[in-house]
């Protein structure tokens, strides 16, 4: 049972346009969420999180936005650049629970 | 400030052994949570820890074990050890807890052979 699903495997977008990537989920008990970046060999990185109680959080380049009717959330990546090519995490956590529930990803790449 | 650090990088097993891996939190984090990520499954919730008390635990066989130190440190121990088991296990840490953002090691990569 997947309650976080990334349903795009791969995106390909060109540099300077807008990059969106989207994650779904089905526990309703779910009350933060968090994107995470990850190159080969490396850990995931952090890159931005909203609480269930916004719907818009912004951070440069960065915009997550969240529907809770629809159990979806976006990532928004403008301008999109080669430095964000990588895999993309989104994740989600109910309070108490103490854990991660991640996506599957999706390979962003970046073409000039 | 220093980040997650995972030791070791890398790992090569025979089936049947048994491995302990250590994590090592950001300074003054004092929740660590392991994971695995294998191609298959992507990335899986193995346990947390806060306190020397593990308060969360995935669904793994009890093969998979953990521990914490005094100090925030973290092992996990992974015995009799399967082909499955291959895998990127990763280290994350965050001040108190998953609803704050945990931040990640750079993993160990277990082989078995």
């Amino acid at each position: 049972d997947q309650q976080v699903k990334q349903n795009s495997p791969s995106l390909s977008v060109q540099e300077g346009r807008i990059s969106i990537l989207n994650c779904d989920y089905t526990n309703s008990m779910f009350d933060y969420f968090l994107w995470y970046k990850k190159y080969p060999a490396e850990g995931p990185t952090f890159l931005i999180s909203i609480s269930s109680i916004k719907d818009k959080n912004e951070d440069g380049r960065f915009t997550v936005f969240l529907n809770k009717s629809a159990k979806h959330l976006s990532l928004h990546i403008v301008p999109s650049q080669p430095g964000d090519s990588a895999v993309y995490f989104c994740a989600a956590s109910a309070r108490g629970a103490q854990k991660l529930v991640f996506g599957q990803g999706t390979r962003l790449t970046i073409n000039p | 400030k220093a980040g997650v650090t995972q030791t070791p990088r890398y790992l090569i097993k025979t089936r049947g052994q048994q491995v302990t891996l250590s994590c090592s939190p950001i300074s003054g984090h004092r929740s660590v949570s392991w994971y695995q990520q294998t191609p298959g499954q992507g990335l899986q919730f193995l346990f947390e820890y806060f306190s020397e008390t593990q308060r969360n635990k995935g669904n793994f066989p009890g093969r998979f074990s953990g521990r914490q130190f005094s100090n925030s440190r973290s092992e996990m121990n992974v015995s009799t050890l399967e082909l499955g088991d291959s895998a990127l296990y990763l280290c994350a840490s965050s001040p108190t807890g998953v609803n704050y953002e945990q931040y990640f090691g750079p993993g160990t990569r277990l082989t078995v052979t």
